[in-house]
């Protein structure tokens, strides 16, 4: 069955750090480009952060530049999400998301994750 | 960034009626258009790409239309199934971006 799962959600005071973890299987995780997409309550999504499938290539929001940093292993088929300076702008609902191999798809996000609550609170 | 307005927010339809959903793109996005389906306490699920392309198992009922910065999906015979929030994406230029969002309910 082809999922990502994530973990490492949970209740922080602003300025803090997390580290979001997303664990694939049912695919070959090491081809593909995968997503970090957020949303925060009763709004749309919002596009985080962007990883190659060789690690090599890495794009942000500019709401997360330089506070945020994604990476990926390819060998534990894992990739992460290292939240620094947390805002309560930040709470939201983290998913990763696959990108599809396609060439017409390319843009999109064919697989989903669950999700992992972050709520920036003091 | 291009901003994505969708409207209406939300839609009171009947099951069975024809449901009618509008994505704006405040600047031109070609056909680089997708719409997701989320259903509470689910994941965004991807329906649509290419503005009319279904993903595989999507039911016929749905369909797409448009190009440039205005798009449509529309639902031709609504099932009780299909009541969720639809989400229009434009995937043209970095960064993507998504719209607030369709509710479908009764």
């Amino acid at each position: 069955q082809v999922q990502l799962v994530e973990s490492g959600g949970g209740v922080v005071q602003p300025g803090s750090s997390l580290s979001l973890a997303c664990v694939a299987s049912g695919f070959n995780f090491s081809i593909y480009g995968i997503h970090w997409v957020r949303q925060a309550p009763r709004k749309g999504p919002e596009w985080v952060s962007y990883i190659r499938s060789d690690g090599n290539n890495k794009y942000y929001s500019d709401s997360v530049k330089g506070r945020f940093s994604i990476s990926r292993d390819n060998a534990k088929d894992t990739l992460s999400l290292q939240m620094n300076s947390l805002r309560a702008e930040d709470t939201a609902v983290y998913y990763c998301a696959r990108e599809p191999l396609a060439v017409t798809k390319r843009g999109t996000f064919d697989i989903w994750g669950r999700g992992t609550l972050v709520i920036v609170s003091s | 960034e291009i901003v994505m307005t969708q409207s209406p927010v939300p839609l009171s339809v009947s099951p069975g009626e024809r449901a009618t959903l509008s994505c704006r793109a405040s600047q031109s996005i070609s056909r680089n258009l997708a719409w997701y389906q989320q259903k509470p306490g689910q994941a965004p699920r991807l329906i649509m790409y290419g503005v009319s392309a279904r993903v595989a198992g999507m039911p016929a009922r749905f369909s797409g239309s448009g190009s440039g910065t205005e798009f449509t999906l529309t639902i031709s015979s609504l099932q009780s199934e299909d009541l969720a929030v639809y989400f229009c994406q434009q995937y043209n230029k970095w960064p993507y971006t998504f719209g607030q969002g369709t509710k479908l309910e009764i």
